[in-house]
């Protein structure tokens, strides 16, 4: 089964509004991180925005921020305020503490599209 | 976090030859990975690069096609052999701390064609 599912291939938003980029995971491992990570045209990979099992709180980073809802296993990256820039393929992944060796598992990714 | 220098960051090469990427990390770093990315497409793991060992395959690529080395906690090479067009692609390293409460760091990527 896979472990990171990202069911929209590609998402239209408005610039400065605000768009949810949805992520599910599965897991039976009860450590784990949840991580975003925005990849533009140029090919960097660009870490945004980390979640941790057991934190208590949605994580957040300026704009952006993770609504994690550990009973569905979701962990929905959130953008306000979208610029022109924001305009790139978001991935969602995961890293298993106590199991996978360290390893992440990413998903398919979103494309997000920020129209002017 | 730990900050990649990645090279070549782009070649264009001949079927049959063999082609060596270099990571180097600003720190000492527990983990250190290989991916593959098409584009467009998620990140397919190569190897988890093992300091002063053998790396440790994923289903589907061998150490004969992608010899790795990580002499070092900071070091690691990704060899592409007898190459094919087929092996045009984006390769990554990522490297970071496993307990780390972020994200690993990625290279810059290089983008080989094969021709």
């Amino acid at each position: 089964a896979q472990k990171i599912t990202q069911t929209q291939p590609g998402m239209f938003v408005q610039e400065k509004e605000a768009v949810t980029l949805d992520c599910t995971y599965d897991t039976s491992d009860p450590s784990y991180g949840l991580f975003w990570y925005k990849q533009p045209s140029s090919g960097e990979m660009i870490f945004l925005i980390y979640q941790g099992s057991y934190d208590q709180q949605n994580a957040t980073e300026g704009r952006y921020s993770l609504n994690f809802q550990k009973a569905r296993k979701s962990a929905n990256l959130v953008i306000s305020a979208s610029q022109l820039g924001d305009s790139a393929m978001y991935f969602c992944a995961m890293r298993e503490i106590n199991t996978n060796a360290g390893k992440s598992t990413f998903g398919d990714g979103t494309t997000l599209t920020v129209k002017p | 976090s730990a900050v990649i220098s990645q090279k070549p960051s782009r070649d264009i090469c001949q079927r049959g030859t063999s082609l060596t990427i270099q990571c180097q990390v600003d720190s000492q770093v527990t983990m250190m990975f290989w991916y593959r990315q098409q584009p467009g497409q998620s990140l397919t793991l190569i190897a988890t690069a093992n300091q002063g060992s053998e790396a440790t395959y994923e289903s589907g690529f061998v150490i004969d096609k992608f010899p790795i080395s990580r002499p070092n906690l900071t070091f690691s090479t990704l060899t592409v052999s007898n190459m094919s067009p087929e092996d045009s692609s984006i390769y990554l390293c990522s490297a970071g701390r496993q307990d780390a409460n972020y994200g690993y760091t990625f290279g810059s990527g290089t983008r080989l064609t094969v021709v």
